[in-house]
């Protein structure tokens, strides 16, 4: 367990209004990790965060940002959000070990765009 | 990244070994061989990982071939709670920031 939580854990919300999710950890992990999940797409990169105030771009970023203030948070926002953003989202930190890198997961948000 | 074919299901008996082949023949020099498995509607879980020799842990053990082109996740004792689908992904050292791209992977099911 790394100790990462997400919330919410589901939400229901209409076309064009932003919606927050957000992923705490508890053991300073400086990397940090949004993925979507779709069926037949698998697990995609979204955004990801190398410290505070440090994120790039994943694979499939648009009509996303998110924000990293401090350590232990790390915010993903739909600015408007549309019925092609409905998904389960995980958040992933990344932890080194023996020049290899490990990643745990959260629980994950199911999010529906109606 | 190199890439991975894994079979698409595999059935196993409770109690008894599940062996999970994974080919990666372009794997290179650099590349680590990683596990993770994914339960119905959690999030993916590792499992373990390693670069040419095998390796153990508490939940398995990964076996790969000398030539690396190949490997094999053993869960030594499959129980009902070990039913999930399986993945392999082959990943560069040193690329924290990268992604993960999880493939089709193997649905393992356990059997009572």
């Amino acid at each position: 367990d790394a100790g990462i939580t997400q919330s919410p854990r589901h939400k229901v919300t209409e076309t064009g209004t932003p919606v927050t999710l957000r992923c705490h950890q508890t053991e300073n992990h400086r990397y940090m990790y949004w993925y979507r999940q779709d069926p037949g797409h698998g697990l995609r990169l979204i955004h990801y965060s190398y410290g505070v105030k440090d994120t790039d771009k994943g694979e499939v970023s648009d009509g996303y940002s998110v924000s990293r203030s401090k350590t232990e948070d790390f915010l993903l926002t739909l600015e408007s959000a549309t019925s092609s953003q409905t998904s389960v989202y995980f958040c992933a930190i990344s932890l080194r070990t023996s020049g290899s890198y490990e990643q745990y997961f959260g629980p994950g948000t199911r999010l529906t765009v109606t | 990244d190199a890439k991975t074919t894994q079979p698409p299901s595999m059935d196993c008996a409770e109690g008894r070994a599940a062996n999970l082949p994974c080919n990666h023949s372009t794997i290179s020099g650099n590349e680590y061989v990683y596990w993770y498995r994914q339960i119905h509607s959690q999030g993916p879980q590792y499992i373990i990982h390693g670069l040419k020799n095998n390796e153990t842990n508490e939940m398995a053990s990964l076996i790969i071939t000398e030539d690396r082109k190949s490997s094999t996740l053993i869960l030594p004792h499959a129980t009902l709670r070990d039913t999930a689908v399986y993945y392999c992904i082959v990943r560069v050292s040193g690329t924290s920031g990268s992604r993960l791209t999880f493939g089709e992977g193997t649905q393992l099911t356990v059997n009572p």
